[in-house]
């Protein structure tokens, strides 16, 4: 099993959807998590971390979940500029280190 | 504005010849990571360097080695190139280990021939 698991993709919506990415995660001693974005052939960018109560930034919502090693990100009222490959990633508690997930590739329709 | 910055961005290499990617950064982090990540691939952790102490993963090839001079530049040295080291790699810092939110720099995008 992967340490960390996306949905697998790819997601083509029209502008204006709401879509909802998941992930899930091997290492039930994680406690940080994170939800970086990355545009092609570009660097990946810190998009939010996720906090045990959930948190919102403006059209973005993410979840956790605990209990069932959970990890949600909502995107409302999609922009264009919202294409992208979005990446879950947890730490490896222990290890001192990231886990990416592979990512889940968005693109957002006119 | 404090950053991390990878230099080239893309690096063009024969097949076996030695290759040498940096990093460098202002943001006087304590920790720097070196990355793979191959085309629809999760990035890779290779190493990271917390101040002087070197830390390799495990399943890391020997091929692939890094030094760090001082606080603000690191190296990543691929001493024979194979086809299969054609990568982007990317650098990224955090403020200590247990801070987790990483910032990366632009990556450099080798090709080898």
């Amino acid at each position: 099993r992967k340490e960390v698991e996306q949905d697998p993709g790819p997601f083509n919506v029209p502008e204006g959807a709401t879509v909802a990415f998941n992930c899930t995660y091997s290492n039930s001693a994680s406690q940080s998590f994170f939800w970086y974005r990355q545009d092609c052939r570009k660097e990946p960018k810190l998009l939010m971390s996720v906090y045990s109560s959930g948190n919102e930034d403006g059209r973005f919502t993410a979840q956790l979940n605990r209990a069932s090693q959970y990890i949600s990100l909502l995107i409302r009222d999609s922009k264009l500029s919202d294409s992208a490959t979005y990446l879950c990633v947890v730490d490896d508690q222990g290890a001192q280190k990231l886990v990416f997930g592979q990512g889940t590739r968005l693109t957002i329709n006119p | 504005d404090a950053m991390v910055i990878q230099n080239p961005r893309y690096q063009v290499t024969q097949f076996g010849k030695p290759v040498t990617l940096s990093c460098s950064q202002t943001l006087n982090h304590n920790v720097m990571y070196w990355y793979q990540q191959k085309s629809s691939q999760a990035p890779k952790l290779l190493f990271h360097y917390y101040d002087k102490d070197f830390n390799n993963e495990a399943d890391t090839p020997d091929n692939f080695q890094s030094r760090r001079p001082n606080t603000s530049f690191c190296f990543l040295d691929i001493r024979s190139p194979g086809l299969g080291d054609a990568a982007m790699y990317l650098c990224a810092t955090s403020a200590h280990l247990e801070a987790y939110e990483q910032y990366f720099g632009p990556g450099t995008r080798l090709t080898v021939t």
